[in-house]
């Protein structure tokens, strides 16, 4: 069964960085686009970022463009999301979510991980 | 950005009777919504793509329908584990995809 498994949140200061993991299986990874979402009590889901299947493309919502860098590793079935200049505006808890089409992106989201709380504050 | 705006923002209904959720979009998205059930500290799960089509496993009483700017989530008839918020998004304007900010269906 697939599975997506986050891990690396935590309590961080402004301004510093933090990178996010998502170990994936149960599926072939590397045939899937996939994205990071994220979800504040206050300004619900958002979309953060998403990866063609093969690394080569890559897609930022403007809020966190020039600040956040999607990536994978497709030899170990893992995603990342390496943040950088944290605001607190940045505290949520962060899924990674796979696109369901293979070797395509469709922008909804069949499978979720179970997520990782980010906050920001000094 | 598109606004997608879902109402009411809470709707209470009592098990096995009908829920009609409502998903309205500031500009038309075609097709290319989708609905998510998220029940208390689990991710969101997904219902329907597409305006109306079920994804995999979903049970047959949950149902979708319209387009352009107008959709609703329709669950026929509620059981106990159908209480939780739930959560339209457009992927029509992509890669500006956008969410509603849920309506939370409880128990009446």
């Amino acid at each position: 069964q697939v599975q997506l498994v986050e891990s690396g949140g935590g309590v961080v200061k402004p301004g510093r960085s933090l990178r996010l993991s998502c170990a994936a299986s149960g599926f072939t990874f590397s045939s899937y686009a996939m994205h990071w979402v994220r979800q504040t009590p206050g300004k619900g889901l958002e979309w953060v970022a998403v990866i063609s299947y093969d690394g080569n493309n890559k897609y930022y919502a403007d809020s966190v463009k020039g600040r956040f860098t999607i990536s994978r590793d497709n030899s170990k079935s893992a995603l990342y999301l390496q943040m950088n200049s944290l605001r607190a505006e940045d505290t949520a808890v962060y899924y990674c979510a796979r696109d369901p089409y293979y070797y395509d992106s469709t922008y909804y989201f069949d499978y979720w991980g179970q997520g990782t709380l980010v906050t920001v504050s000094s | 950005e598109i606004v997608m705006t879902q109402s009411p923002a809470t709707l209470s209904v009592s098990p096995g009777e009908r829920a009609t959720l409502s998903c309205r979009a500031s500009q038309s998205v075609s097709s290319n919504l989708a609905w998510y059930q998220q029940r208390p500290g689990l991710a969101p799960r997904l219902l329907i793509y597409g305006a109306s089509t079920r994804a995999t496993g979903i049970p047959a009483r949950f149902s979708g329908s319209g387009s352009a700017t107008e959709f609703t989530l329709t669950i026929s008839s509620l059981q106990s584990e159908d209480f939780a918020v739930y959560y339209c998004q457009q992927y029509n304007n992509w890669p500006r995809i956008t969410f509603g900010q849920g309506t939370r269906l409880q128990i009446k």
